[in-house]
């Protein structure tokens, strides 16, 4: 079956502008979650949606935000872009809420901001 | 403050030889560890996972072992292969929390033909 597909997989945007963002889970997966990762930072947890409602949003500022849609897929929203956005966003899915050993993730988004 | 530390930055090993990934965590609400292997340019792999209610747990080649009183975990990979070079995550989780995982930084594991 197919997995985790992230849309599109490289973005160049320019300082301030705005970015969407979009992953499409594993068919029956209705659990999504979006992670940043930066050298610096490593790995950082973003938000989870579940049954389009996010259920729990890690320590970023209000220009990051998501929405989760009836079908699961998802999509995360970037605005007003900075320098330091600029990382691989990963979108990972799960069958249901808790369920995180059945995380699948997918290849990523590489986003650029010059 | 950082809650999952991998404090081996890198590891080179002989293949065939034992591969020891070591991952300490702070935070004791934590139940739950996970550990994945990342190839540049895809996202994380899940490999092996192990409940706070065990002290081991083994799939093939890998093995992870809990420490809890010392809040340590780490992976042994035998016998290390070539293709095991990868970037390799812990991560660590609350059960009833969802599904939203603190990762270590990654060690870069090189196993050596």
């Amino acid at each position: 079956k197919a997995g985790v597909t992230q849309t599109p997989r490289y973005l160049i945007k320019t300082r301030g502008q705005q970015v969407t963002l979009s992953c499409s889970p594993i068919s029956g997966h209705r659990s999504v979650s979006w992670y940043q990762q930066t050298p610096g930072q490593g790995l950082q947890f973003l938000f989870e949606y579940f049954s389009e409602t996010q259920r729990n949003k890690g320590n970023f500022p209000g220009r990051f935000s998501g929405r989760q849609f009836s079908n699961s897929r998802s999509e995360m929203n970037v605005s007003t872009l900075e320098l330091g956005d600029s990382a691989l966003y990963l979108c990972a899915s799960s069958l249901e809420y808790g369920d995180g050993y059945g995380y699948t993730f997918g290849s990523g988004t590489r986003l650029t901001v010059v | 403050d950082q809650q999952v530390k991998q404090n081996s930055p890198s590891l080179s090993v002989q293949e065939g030889r034992i591969s020891i990934l070591n991952c300490d965590y702070t935070n004791s609400m934590f139940d739950y560890f996970l550990w994945y292997k990342k190839y540049p340019a895809e996202g994380p792999t899940f490999l092996i996972s192990i409940s706070s209610i065990k002290d081991k747990n083994e799939d093939g080649r890998f093995t992870v072992f809990l420490n809890k009183s010392a809040k340590h975990l780490s992976l042994h990979i035998v016998p290390s292969q070539p293709g095991d070079s990868a970037v390799y995550f812990c991560a660590a989780s609350v059960h009833n929390a969802g599904n939203m995982l603190t990762f270590g930084g990654g060690t870069r594991l090189m196993v050596k033909p």
